[in-house]
Protein backbone atom coordinates (compact mmCIF):
# COMPACT_ATOMS: atom_id res chain seq x y z
CA UNK A 1 0.00 0.00 0.00
CA UNK A 2 1.25 3.07 -0.89
CA UNK A 3 1.26 5.72 1.90
CA UNK A 4 0.68 8.94 1.16
CA UNK A 5 1.34 11.77 4.79
CA UNK A 6 0.05 15.15 4.09
CA UNK A 7 1.56 17.61 6.54
CA UNK A 8 -0.03 19.47 8.77
CA UNK A 9 -3.24 17.63 9.35
CA UNK A 10 -5.22 20.94 10.51
CA UNK A 11 -4.03 24.57 9.93
CA UNK A 12 -5.66 28.09 10.91
CA UNK A 13 -4.67 30.94 9.43
CA UNK A 14 -5.82 34.65 9.24
CA UNK A 15 -7.38 35.63 6.11
CA UNK A 16 -4.35 36.85 3.77
CA UNK A 17 -1.59 34.74 5.24
CA UNK A 18 0.55 32.53 2.64
CA UNK A 19 0.07 28.67 3.79
CA UNK A 20 1.82 25.46 2.61
CA UNK A 21 1.00 22.12 2.84
CA UNK A 22 2.82 19.05 2.44
CA UNK A 23 2.52 16.16 0.61
CA UNK A 24 5.00 13.10 1.22
CA UNK A 25 5.17 9.56 0.58
CA UNK A 26 8.05 7.22 0.15
CA UNK A 27 6.53 5.70 -3.29
CA UNK A 28 7.10 6.91 -6.63
CA UNK A 29 3.66 8.13 -8.50
CA UNK A 30 3.37 8.55 -12.26
CA UNK A 31 1.05 11.61 -11.54
CA UNK A 32 -0.35 13.50 -8.26
CA UNK A 33 -3.47 15.16 -8.02
CA UNK A 34 -4.50 17.93 -5.72
CA UNK A 35 -8.44 17.57 -4.39
CA UNK A 36 -10.49 19.85 -2.18
CA UNK A 37 -13.44 18.83 -0.37
CA UNK A 38 -16.06 20.56 1.10
CA UNK A 39 -18.86 18.80 3.83
CA UNK A 40 -21.41 16.80 1.89
CA UNK A 41 -19.61 16.86 -1.07
CA UNK A 42 -16.85 14.67 -3.13
CA UNK A 43 -13.29 15.69 -3.73
CA UNK A 44 -13.25 18.14 -6.28
CA UNK A 45 -10.05 18.24 -8.94
CA UNK A 46 -7.77 20.98 -8.49
CA UNK A 47 -4.78 20.23 -10.62
CA UNK A 48 -3.08 16.90 -12.17
CA UNK A 49 1.11 17.17 -12.10
CA UNK A 50 2.60 14.98 -14.03
CA UNK A 51 6.47 15.30 -14.48
CA UNK A 52 8.82 15.48 -11.45
CA UNK A 53 9.63 19.14 -10.63
CA UNK A 54 6.53 20.46 -12.43
CA UNK A 55 5.18 23.49 -10.85
CA UNK A 56 1.98 24.80 -11.65
CA UNK A 57 -0.02 27.98 -10.94
CA UNK A 58 -3.71 27.99 -10.48
CA UNK A 59 -4.54 32.33 -9.61
CA UNK A 60 -3.37 32.02 -5.77
CA UNK A 61 -2.75 28.44 -5.40
CA UNK A 62 1.06 26.97 -6.77
CA UNK A 63 1.36 22.82 -6.56
CA UNK A 64 4.48 21.88 -7.17
CA UNK A 65 5.73 17.77 -7.69
CA UNK A 66 8.76 16.65 -6.33
CA UNK A 67 12.24 16.03 -8.73
CA UNK A 68 11.68 11.99 -7.68
CA UNK A 69 7.83 12.38 -8.05
CA UNK A 70 7.14 11.28 -4.42
CA UNK A 71 6.21 14.53 -2.84
CA UNK A 72 4.02 17.37 -3.77
CA UNK A 73 3.57 20.71 -1.94
CA UNK A 74 0.36 23.16 -2.38
CA UNK A 75 0.92 26.87 -1.28
CA UNK A 76 -1.73 29.08 -0.71
CA UNK A 77 -1.22 33.49 -1.19
CA UNK A 78 -2.54 35.48 0.93
CA UNK A 79 -5.51 32.57 1.82
CA UNK A 80 -9.48 33.84 1.67
CA UNK A 81 -12.05 32.54 3.56
CA UNK A 82 -13.41 30.65 0.76
CA UNK A 83 -10.08 28.73 0.56
CA UNK A 84 -11.34 26.46 3.86
CA UNK A 85 -11.66 23.51 3.33
CA UNK A 86 -10.30 19.88 3.22
CA UNK A 87 -7.31 19.53 0.72
CA UNK A 88 -5.86 15.71 -0.27
CA UNK A 89 -3.10 14.78 -2.26
CA UNK A 90 -3.59 11.52 -3.96
CA UNK A 91 -0.98 9.72 -6.10
CA UNK A 92 -1.18 7.72 -9.68
CA UNK A 93 0.60 4.81 -10.59
CA UNK A 94 -0.93 3.73 -13.51
CA UNK A 95 -3.89 3.58 -15.47
CA UNK A 96 -6.13 2.41 -12.21
CA UNK A 97 -6.57 3.41 -8.64
CA UNK A 98 -5.70 6.51 -6.53
CA UNK A 99 -3.79 6.73 -3.38
CA UNK A 100 -5.22 9.70 -1.10
CA UNK A 101 -3.51 11.35 1.19
CA UNK A 102 -4.11 11.82 4.57
CA UNK A 103 -5.87 15.10 4.16
CA UNK A 104 -5.55 19.04 5.43
CA UNK A 105 -8.07 20.27 6.88
CA UNK A 106 -7.83 24.45 6.42
CA UNK A 107 -9.26 26.94 7.95
CA UNK A 108 -9.06 30.56 7.36
CA UNK A 109 -10.22 33.02 9.53
CA UNK A 110 -11.85 36.22 8.07
CA UNK B 1 -22.40 18.53 -18.47
CA UNK B 2 -23.77 16.52 -15.54
CA UNK B 3 -21.43 15.29 -12.89
CA UNK B 4 -21.00 12.13 -11.45
CA UNK B 5 -24.34 11.92 -9.21
CA UNK B 6 -24.79 8.96 -6.85
CA UNK B 7 -28.00 7.84 -4.52
CA UNK B 8 -29.26 7.48 -1.74
CA UNK B 9 -27.00 10.83 -0.22
CA UNK B 10 -27.64 8.73 3.13
CA UNK B 11 -28.69 4.94 3.90
CA UNK B 12 -29.10 3.76 7.86
CA UNK B 13 -29.39 0.25 7.73
CA UNK B 14 -29.12 -2.46 10.31
CA UNK B 15 -26.06 -4.79 10.45
CA UNK B 16 -27.04 -7.83 8.53
CA UNK B 17 -29.35 -5.99 6.45
CA UNK B 18 -28.44 -5.18 2.34
CA UNK B 19 -28.05 -1.99 0.76
CA UNK B 20 -27.35 -1.02 -2.84
CA UNK B 21 -25.28 2.37 -3.56
CA UNK B 22 -25.98 3.46 -7.19
CA UNK B 23 -23.62 5.54 -9.17
CA UNK B 24 -24.03 7.28 -12.77
CA UNK B 25 -20.88 8.73 -14.02
CA UNK B 26 -20.38 11.30 -16.64
CA UNK B 27 -21.98 10.53 -19.59
CA UNK B 28 -19.35 9.12 -21.93
CA UNK B 29 -16.81 8.52 -19.30
CA UNK B 30 -16.08 4.32 -20.12
CA UNK B 31 -13.65 4.54 -16.68
CA UNK B 32 -15.78 4.02 -13.32
CA UNK B 33 -14.47 3.89 -9.35
CA UNK B 34 -15.60 3.04 -6.84
CA UNK B 35 -14.03 4.15 -3.23
CA UNK B 36 -14.97 4.77 0.33
CA UNK B 37 -13.72 6.37 3.43
CA UNK B 38 -14.18 5.34 6.66
CA UNK B 39 -13.80 7.26 10.03
CA UNK B 40 -10.74 9.13 10.86
CA UNK B 41 -9.11 7.19 7.85
CA UNK B 42 -8.34 8.67 4.07
CA UNK B 43 -10.05 7.52 0.95
CA UNK B 44 -9.19 3.75 0.10
CA UNK B 45 -10.08 2.60 -3.54
CA UNK B 46 -12.28 -0.20 -4.20
CA UNK B 47 -12.49 -1.21 -7.70
CA UNK B 48 -11.99 0.07 -10.86
CA UNK B 49 -14.63 -0.68 -14.17
CA UNK B 50 -13.69 0.00 -17.84
CA UNK B 51 -17.39 -0.22 -19.28
CA UNK B 52 -18.65 -2.79 -18.05
CA UNK B 53 -15.96 -5.05 -17.11
CA UNK B 54 -13.81 -5.53 -14.13
CA UNK B 55 -10.60 -3.77 -14.37
CA UNK B 56 -8.91 -3.86 -10.56
CA UNK B 57 -11.35 -5.40 -7.91
CA UNK B 58 -8.04 -5.65 -5.29
CA UNK B 59 -9.63 -3.35 -2.90
CA UNK B 60 -12.59 -4.29 -2.28
CA UNK B 61 -13.23 -5.67 1.36
CA UNK B 62 -14.54 -9.64 1.14
CA UNK B 63 -17.28 -11.04 -0.85
CA UNK B 64 -19.59 -9.46 0.76
CA UNK B 65 -19.05 -6.80 -1.55
CA UNK B 66 -20.39 -6.78 -4.84
CA UNK B 67 -20.35 -4.33 -7.62
CA UNK B 68 -21.91 -4.40 -11.18
CA UNK B 69 -22.02 -2.21 -14.13
CA UNK B 70 -23.89 -3.69 -16.81
CA UNK B 71 -24.15 -1.98 -19.65
CA UNK B 72 -21.45 0.01 -19.27
CA UNK B 73 -23.22 2.88 -17.90
CA UNK B 74 -24.19 3.21 -14.52
CA UNK B 75 -23.36 1.25 -11.50
CA UNK B 76 -24.82 -0.30 -8.40
CA UNK B 77 -22.46 -1.54 -5.24
CA UNK B 78 -24.35 -3.95 -3.40
CA UNK B 79 -22.98 -4.73 0.27
CA UNK B 80 -25.01 -8.05 1.79
CA UNK B 81 -25.20 -8.37 4.44
CA UNK B 82 -23.92 -5.54 6.52
CA UNK B 83 -21.44 -4.95 9.17
CA UNK B 84 -21.12 -2.52 11.18
CA UNK B 85 -17.58 -1.76 10.05
CA UNK B 86 -18.84 -1.26 6.79
CA UNK B 87 -20.09 2.61 7.88
CA UNK B 88 -18.58 5.09 6.06
CA UNK B 89 -18.88 7.31 3.04
CA UNK B 90 -19.04 5.71 -0.32
CA UNK B 91 -17.36 7.92 -3.64
CA UNK B 92 -18.37 7.39 -6.85
CA UNK B 93 -15.70 8.29 -9.80
CA UNK B 94 -15.23 8.91 -13.56
CA UNK B 95 -12.71 9.28 -15.91
CA UNK B 96 -12.42 9.24 -19.65
CA UNK B 97 -9.95 7.36 -21.97
CA UNK B 98 -6.67 7.71 -20.18
CA UNK B 99 -4.30 9.91 -21.87
CA UNK B 100 -0.42 9.86 -21.67
CA UNK B 101 2.29 8.58 -23.91
CA UNK B 102 2.86 4.52 -23.73
CA UNK B 103 4.12 4.79 -20.20
CA UNK B 104 2.64 7.24 -18.64
CA UNK B 105 -1.18 7.10 -18.10
CA UNK B 106 -3.17 9.71 -16.14
CA UNK B 107 -6.81 9.39 -14.69
CA UNK B 108 -8.40 12.58 -13.71
CA UNK B 109 -11.15 11.24 -12.03
CA UNK B 110 -14.17 13.10 -11.40
CA UNK B 111 -16.09 12.75 -7.72
CA UNK B 112 -19.67 12.04 -6.89
CA UNK B 113 -21.39 13.70 -3.55
CA UNK B 114 -20.99 10.00 -1.85
CA UNK B 115 -23.13 7.81 -0.25
CA UNK B 116 -23.32 8.24 3.88
CA UNK B 117 -23.66 4.53 4.92
CA UNK B 118 -24.09 4.10 8.43
CA UNK B 119 -24.55 0.54 10.19
CA UNK B 120 -26.47 -0.21 13.07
Amino acid sequence: TQLLEQSPQFLSIQEGENLTVYCNSSSVFSSLQWYRQEPGEGPVLLVTVVTGGEVKKLKRLTFQFGDARKDSSLHITAAQPGDTGLYLCAGGTGANNLFFGTGTRLTVIP
Amino acid sequence: EAGVTQFPSHSVIEKGQTVTLRCDPISGHDNLYWYRRVMGKEIKFLLHFVKESKQDESGMPNNRFLAERTGGTYSTLKVQPAELEDSGVYFCASSTRLAGGVSLLISEQYFGPGTRLTVT
